[in-house]
C-alpha cells in the first residue's frame, strides 16, 4: 500500500493567482497521477507525473496552466496557474504502489480549491 | 475512445434490501474494471477489482463482456454502505483510470 499526504487540504484563492499543491508518498513509486474533481463531477485525469522528465498531460490540459514537478520518487507538486473560478475543484494526487498493487491506485485526501 | 457510464446519480435503499449499482463501459480491447468507494470524510479507496473475483464487504461484481457491464451488487445493504461509489476502467496505459460519474448510495434504516 501507499500513504499519501497532500497539502494544502483546502484553500481560498483570488482570481489570477497561482497555487501549488504538494503530494508526499511514504514509499517510492513509479506512477504518480494528478486528478481533478469539479463540483458534482467525476474524477478527470490531468496528467501523469514522471520522475526526471516532463509530465504527460491528458487532452484538454496543458503545462502552462498546470505545471507539474516530480523531483524524486516520493514527491510531486501540481501548480494551478492564473486561476479563475472555473478552477474551483478538488485536486487529487494518486499513486500505484510498485510492489503488489496489481492495478490499485491509492489516493490522497485531496486539496479543495475555491477561486473567488 | 473509452468511456464509463454510471446511469444512477443517487440510489436510496432500505437496510437489508438488495442493492445494485450499474456500470457500463465502452472499450475496444480487454479492460480492467474496478469499483472505488468514498465514505464520508474519507479518501477514495479501492473496493474491488474484476480480476480478483472476490467479495469485499459483501459486495460482488462480475465483468460481463457481452453486455460490457460491471455492475456492483450486495444482497443485503447495511447503513455503513452509504457512500459514493465510482466504477473505473483501465485500458492500455499502466495506472491510468477512467472514472464513471459516480453513484451516491444512501441506506436508510
Amino acid at each position: 500500500s501507499a500513504v499519501i499526504s497532500q497539502k494544502p487540504s483546502r484553500d481560498i484563492c483570488q482570481r489570477g493567482t497561482s497555487l501549488t499543491i504538494q503530494c508526499q508518498v511514504d514509499s517510492q513509486v513509479t506512477m504518480m497521477f494528478w486528478y481533478r474533481q469539479q463540483p458534482g463531477q467525476s474524477l478527470t485525469l490531468i496528467a501523469t507525473a514522471n520522475q526526471g522528465s516532463e509530465a504527460t498531460y491528458e487532452s484538454g490540459f496543458v503545462i502552462d496552466k498546470f505545471p507539474i514537478s516530480r523531483p524524486n520518487l516520493t514527491f510531486s507538486t501540481l501548480t494551478v496557474s492564473n486561476m479563475s473560478p472555473e478552477d474551483s475543484s478538488i485536486y487529487l494526487c494518486s499513486v500505484e504502489a510498485d510492489q503488489g498493487a496489481n492495478g490499485e491506485l491509492f489516493f490522497g485526501e485531496g486539496s479543495r480549491l475555491t477561486v473567488l | 475512445a473509452q468511456r464509463v457510464t454510471q446511469p444512477e446519480k443517487l440510489l436510496s435503499v432500505f437496510k437489508g434490501a438488495p442493492v445494485e449499482l450499474k456500470c457500463n463501459y465502452s472499450y475496444s480491447g480487454s479492460p480492467e474494471l474496478f469499483w472505488y468507494v468514498q465514505y464520508s470524510r474519507q479518501r477514495l479507496q479501492l473496493l474491488l477489482r474484476h480480476i480478483s473475483r472476490e467479495s469485499i464487504k459483501g459486495f460482488t461484481a462480475d465483468l460481463n463482456k457481452g453486455e460490457t457491464s460491471f455492475h456492483l451488487k450486495k444482497p443485503f445493504a447495511q447503513e455503513e454502505d452509504s457512500a459514493m461509489y465510482y466504477c473505473a476502467l483501465r485500458g492500455d496505459s499502466w495506472g491510468k483510470l477512467q472514472f464513471g460519474a459516480g453513484t451516491q448510495v444512501v441506506v436508510t434504516p
